[in-house]
């Protein structure tokens, strides 16, 4: 079956622009989680969404916002870009609590 | 804030060596503890997922203990093979069975296999 899907793998953008990623789970699940990774930082929990509802939002500013559509797809979106947030975004998806997640490939996000 | 440490940071292990490593975490409040292995150029991969103190789980050569009284978890591979270079991260899990699903990551073990 096919696994979790992200768009686009890779994306270069600018200071001050906006950012749209994506995100497609496995069939069937219906939690949805964003995680960040930085150099030298564990993954950091962004959000995490579950039948369209945000659950749980780490410790993130405002400008880091997220939305699940009827069919488990989920987009995440940072506007007014910072260099720091030069960064693998991470996808999961989770059948059900207690079950492992399985992670899509990410997206590379370079701020310049 | 919740903390989870692993150790060592990296670790060199020449194939056919067995070995080891460590994930701490708070002891309170505990729900589930998790072990995924990330290969470079691919994504998080789940091995296991531990709810029980006491708990021991197997994959083919990799297991895993946890205690949940003392707060920390053990991951062993048998006999390393090169496939098994990876980091390998652990994370934590708060609170109820349903409607919180975060996951607090460690920063990974970076083992590397010597063939």
């Amino acid at each position: 079956k096919a696994g979790v899907t992200q768009t686009p793998r890779y994306l270069i953008k600018t200071r001050g622009q906006q950012v749209t990623l994506s995100c497609s789970p496995i069939s069937g699940h219906r939690s949805v989680s964003w995680y960040q990774q930085t150099p030298g930082q564990g993954l950091q929990f962004l959000f995490e969404y579950f039948s369209e509802t945000q659950r749980n939002k780490g410790n993130f500013p405002g400008r880091f916002s997220g939305r699940q559509f009827s069919n488990s797809r989920s987009e995440m979106n940072v506007s007014t870009l910072e260099l720091g947030d030069s960064a693998l975004y991470l996808c999961a998806s989770s059948w059900l609590s207690g079950y492992g997640y399985t992670f899509g490939s990410g997206t590379r996000l370079t701020v310049v | 804030i919740l903390n989870v440490e692993q150790s060592p940071q990296s670790l060199h292990v020449q194939e056919g060596d067995s070995t080891n490593f460590t994930c701490s975490f708070p002891s309170s409040n505990f729900y589930a503890l998790h072990w995924y292995r990330w290969e470079t150029a691919k994504s998080p991969e789940a091995l296991f997922v531990m709810t029980l103190n006491g708990d021991e789980k197997k994959k083919g050569r990799i297991s895993a203990t946890l205690n949940t009284k003392e707060g920390y978890s053990y991951l062993y591979i048998k006999g390393s093979q090169p496939e098994d270079s990876a980091t390998y991260l652990c994370a934590f899990r708060v609170g109820s069975n349903f409607g919180n699903e975060k996951l607090t990551f460690g920063t990974g073990t970076r083992l590397t296999i010597i063939p």
